[in-house]
């Protein structure tokens, strides 16, 4: 257990719909990392926020958007969702602004879209 | 920008050793990273190297050369619960595809 928590485990939609995923960091980490990964794209960096700031951003599309919160857990917005959006999302947590060390994942979050 | 090349499968034997290499191109770099992921489930770290040389873990040991922007992972006495797929990454934003390594008996 990495002490991150995402939840959905598990989410089927149709097109053209608006999720949510959420994430909640392992205890004292102020760092939230968010990855989509496909089967054929690998592992893709979306988006990082330190402390409740936006401090990197990977392949996001403008459909998706992501915060952090006051106390540190984190939401992924997918919207007008497309067949191709079907994925597993992770989120990742450190303790630092600039990664020099561990990243913890937590258990991913499967969006199908039908 | 940032370019990582791994093999993207690999097969070995129980009980062998395997070296999987990772050649990578960053505009910035302070650090590489390896990460097992086994299907369906989260990435977990396995080593973080920054200076050249080789960092020895167990049966797990990282290599590095940031003058030729290379690494390589190498597994010692294989088990079958290494079959997985291994991730270079590059700080921590850039993920290579990953190598999955099937060990068989």
């Amino acid at each position: 257990d990495s002490g991150v928590t995402q939840t959905p485990k598990h989410l089927i939609t149709a097109t053209g719909q608006r999720v949510t995923l959420r994430c909640s960091p392992r205890s004292g980490d102020l760092s939230v990392y968010w990855y989509q990964q496909s089967l054929d794209q690998g592992l893709q960096f979306l988006i990082q926020y330190y402390n409740g700031e936006e401090r990197a951003k990977g392949n996001i599309l403008e459909r998706f958007s992501a915060q952090q919160f006051p106390d540190l857990h984190s939401e992924l917005n997918l919207s007008s969702l497309e067949l191709g959006d079907s994925a597993l999302y992770f989120c990742a947590s450190s303790q630092r602004q600039e990664n020099t060390g561990e990243l913890f994942f937590g258990e991913g979050s499967r969006l199908t879209v039908l | 920008g940032q370019n990582i090349d791994q093999p993207t499968e690999m097969t070995a034997t129980e009980g062998a050793i395997v070296q999987i290499n990772c050649t990578y191109q960053t505009s910035g770099f302070n650090g590489l990273f390896w990460y097992q992921q086994h299907a369906g489930e989260a990435p977990t770290f396995l080593s973080y190297n920054v200076l050249d040389g080789l960092e020895e873990k167990g049966r797990f040991s990282s290599f590095l050369s940031r003058s030729k922007g290379y690494s390589y992972l190498l597994l010692k006495e294989l088990q079958m619960k290494d079959s997985a797929s291994y991730l270079c990454a590059v700080r921590d934003l850039t993920f290579g595809k990953g190598t999955m390594l099937l060990v068989s008996p």
